[in-house]
């Protein structure tokens, strides 16, 4: 987990309301990622990017967003419009340059939403 | 288009017994390939990755994969099994022309090593 941290660890909200997550690392990766983890299904792609102010879309993008006005910060919002947000959700990074380079992950943040 | 196939939900072995938690994967081109592990509520850590030389690479912990381009595989071995090599096992890829794109892992295997 070093270099990279999540907070907070565990997360409540009631439906309907937005909530952020925070993605910070100090191992000065250009790119990020964020994954959501469900039992039984592995990690899925929300979004991801490579490099400051520019991000794309994963394979699950409906309901989230993201933004990257820092190189170290990658925050995640859940909108109200995800219809299944409690989940495990995991930030990472990587070198950009070359794709040899394994991703480092952060810690995660439990979102329950009921 | 990239995937990563872990057959196996949950492998079961005996303390210091060997173990193997098996991968497969398709890529469009040549493969970088990674093990991960995961404990509960925690983040994944990195195990080994192969990115090219010698098919058996070795990593963290006693673990060692093979790599076979023939068959498409990258399993995850250990000579000997330790009760705290409890946990959930991920195989990812990544296509070497993709750089900086996010890596593909499979769904995960559950190793459970009984004392």
């Amino acid at each position: 987990d070093g270099g990279i941290t999540q907070s907070p660890k565990y997360l409540f909200r009631k439906e309907g309301q937005n909530v952020t997550l925070s993605c910070e690392q100090n191992l000065n990766h250009d790119a990020m990622y964020w994954y959501r983890q469900d039992p039984g299904q592995g990690l899925r792609l929300i979004y991801y990017s490579q490099i400051v102010n520019d991000f794309q879309k994963g394979d699950i993008a409906e309901g989230y967003s993201v933004s990257r006005e820092k190189k170290e910060s990658f925050p995640l919002t859940v909108t109200s419009a995800q219809k299944n947000p409690t989940a495990f959700y995991l930030c990472a990074s990587s070198m950009r340059e070359g794709a040899s380079g394994e991703q480092y992950f952060g810690p995660g943040t439990r979102l329950t939403v009921t | 288009a990239q995937s990563v196939a872990q057959p196996e939900d949950q492998v079961n072995v005996a303390e210091g017994n060997p173990l193997t938690v098996k991968c497969t994967y398709s890529v469009s081109g040549n493969p970088y390939l990674f093990w991960y592990v995961q404990y509960p509520n925690r983040g994944l850590q990195f195990l080994l990755k192969y990115i090219t030389g010698d098919n058996l690479v070795k990593g963290s912990y006693g673990f060692e994969a093979e790599f076979n381009k023939s068959q498409t595989s990258f399993h995850l071995k250990k000579p000997s099994a330790l009760v705290s090599d409890s946990a959930l096992y991920f195989c990812a890829v990544r296509d070497i022309n993709q750089a900086g794109t996010a890596l593909i892992f499979g769904k995960g295997t559950t190793l459970s090593v009984s004392s």
